[in-house]
């Protein structure tokens, strides 16, 4: 089975502070994404790579960077941490087109304080 | 713009009793649809999908999703849900022209009562 392991599933942060989510799939896939997930709004599209050094901006890109200088490692970046960042995050990898369905790591549910 | 509507937030119900979970959604070319459920504490997995052919698509766990074109619906079933269904349901969509991304609904939590 595909893994897609997210490094933190919980993480405390100050308002300001820079925080990075890692994330790592093992399975080789060329897209990797990132959402967050908040009650009531499903989950949106913050950011996706479906390469090596390429990025696309999801629905929600404001506030976050990110980083793909490896195929199997897809970071994202808040640079200056803000509560209404206070969320669950999701990355999933897909192979090819998305139509093969995502796969998802287990969250990294962030607190900004 | 594609999005998907999932009119139902919340669910409650009781043991074998039938479940049905409304899905729709807007885009204007061919689609690929979904269907991903939550359970408690744990990750999201993949129910079923449709990409082409029969419109009665069957997944794990004996749920069944049906799509229909003229309605732009993608409604998910099933005949007798069990205490272990209790998660929160996502449908999404894919637009076959814009490759990459799925799109989600704001989900939809069920509660099933022993």
């Amino acid at each position: 089975d595909v893994k897609v392991t997210q490094s933190s599933r919980y993480l405390v942060k100050r308002t300001g502070e820079k925080v990075f989510l890692e994330c790592v799939q093992d399975m080789d896939h060329e897209n990797m994404f990132w959402y967050r997930q908040d009650p009531g709004l499903g989950l949106r599209l913050i950011y996706f790579s479906y390469d090596v050094k390429m990025k696309e901006k999801g629905d929600i890109p404001e506030g976050y960077s990110v980083s793909r200088e490896k195929k199997e490692r897809f970071s994202l970046i808040l640079e200056s941490a803000s509560t209404n960042q206070t969320s669950m995050y999701l990355c999933a990898s897909s192979l090819h087109r998305a139509n093969y369905g995502y796969t998802f790591g287990s969250g990294t549910r962030l607190t900004v304080v | 713009a594609q999005s998907v509507s999932q009119h139902n937030h919340h669910v409650i119900l009781s043991e074998a009793a039938s479940l049905e979970l409304g899905c729709n959604y807007s885009y204007g070319g061919t689609v690929n649809l979904f269907w991903y459920v939550q359970y408690p504490g744990q990750h999201l997995q993949l129910l079923l999908k449709y990409f082409s052919g029969d419109p009665l698509v069957k997944g794990i766990k004996g749920f069944e999703a049906e799509f229909i074109k003229s309605k732009f619906s993608f409604n998910l079933r099933k005949p007798s849900v069990q205490w272990s269904d209790t998660a929160e349901y996502f449908c999404a969509v894919n637009g076959v022209d814009s490759s990459y991304k799925l799109i989600f609904g704001s989900g939809t939590r069920l509660l099933v009562r022993p």
